[in-house]
């Protein structure tokens, strides 16, 4: 089924791991994004794609970095976990000539 | 860059009442105004969308309307039910091949018995 997937969906970590959290998406969108977001708080742009080879960072700022080496695939790495990354982590995609976005189902990260 | 407001943040609304939340945006060159619910604990699911051609739309008992002079669009909840609770964000997006959502910093909306 075309779909956007997260993996992991929960993940408990210590400070000082480094993790990498996986976004794929089925449909063949061009254009991708990573958000941050605490529950049912406001939606924080971290990173966007908007092609294979193309990464831009977001309006918050983040440790994070992204790569794009296949069209479906986004992966966002945190190269040292600390409690400050803890939150829900929102994948979401759209294709080029759509309006619409669509949202992964997130991974929430606990960093202990 | 654009710049969205989200007013309120949150609303209480007895079921059957109507519900309304308003969004301003800054950049006259936005174009795609989508709407998005959040239930607890899962994705945010586009509700309803305007583009800046038309002034209104409407899909059963959600509407949203348009006014580009002011620079503000408005969800319209009727006949709130309980499945209605959820947090709501409006969104806006400038046309182009280089283009992002921003996002308004949403509204929980309790619909009580």
């Amino acid at each position: 089924e075309a779909d956007i997937y997260q993996t992991p969906r929960y993940l408990v970590i210590g400070t000082g791991k480094k993790i990498t959290l996986e976004c794929s998406q089925t449909m063949g969108h061009d254009k991708m994004y990573w958000y941050q977001q605490d529950p049912g708080m406001e939606l924080h742009l971290i990173h966007y794609s908007y092609g294979v080879n193309s990464t831009e960072k977001g309006d918050l700022s983040s440790e994070s970095t992204v790569s794009r080496i296949r069209t479906e695939h986004f992966p966002l790495t945190l190269e040292s976990a600390r409690p400050s990354h803890t939150s829900q982590y929102l994948c979401a995609s759209i294709r080029t000539g759509s309006y619409e976005q669509y949202f992964g189902p997130g991974t929430r990260l606990t960093v202990t | 860059g654009e710049n969205v407001e989200q007013h309120p943040s949150t609303l209480s609304v007895q079921e059957g009442d109507s519900a309304v939340i308003k969004c301003t945006y800054s950049d006259s060159a936005s174009n795609y105004f989508p709407w998005y619910k959040q239930e607890l604990g899962k994705r945010p699911q586009l509700i309803i969308d305007i583009r800046s051609n038309v002034g209104e739309k409407k899909d059963q008992r959600i509407a949203v309307t348009l006014n580009k002079t002011a620079k503000h669009f408005s969800l319209h909840i009727t006949e709130t039910q309980p499945e209605d609770s959820a947090v709501y964000f409006c969104a806006a997006r400038k046309g182009g091949t280089a283009s992002k959502l921003t996002f308004g910093t949403g509204t929980r909306l309790q619909v009580t018995l």
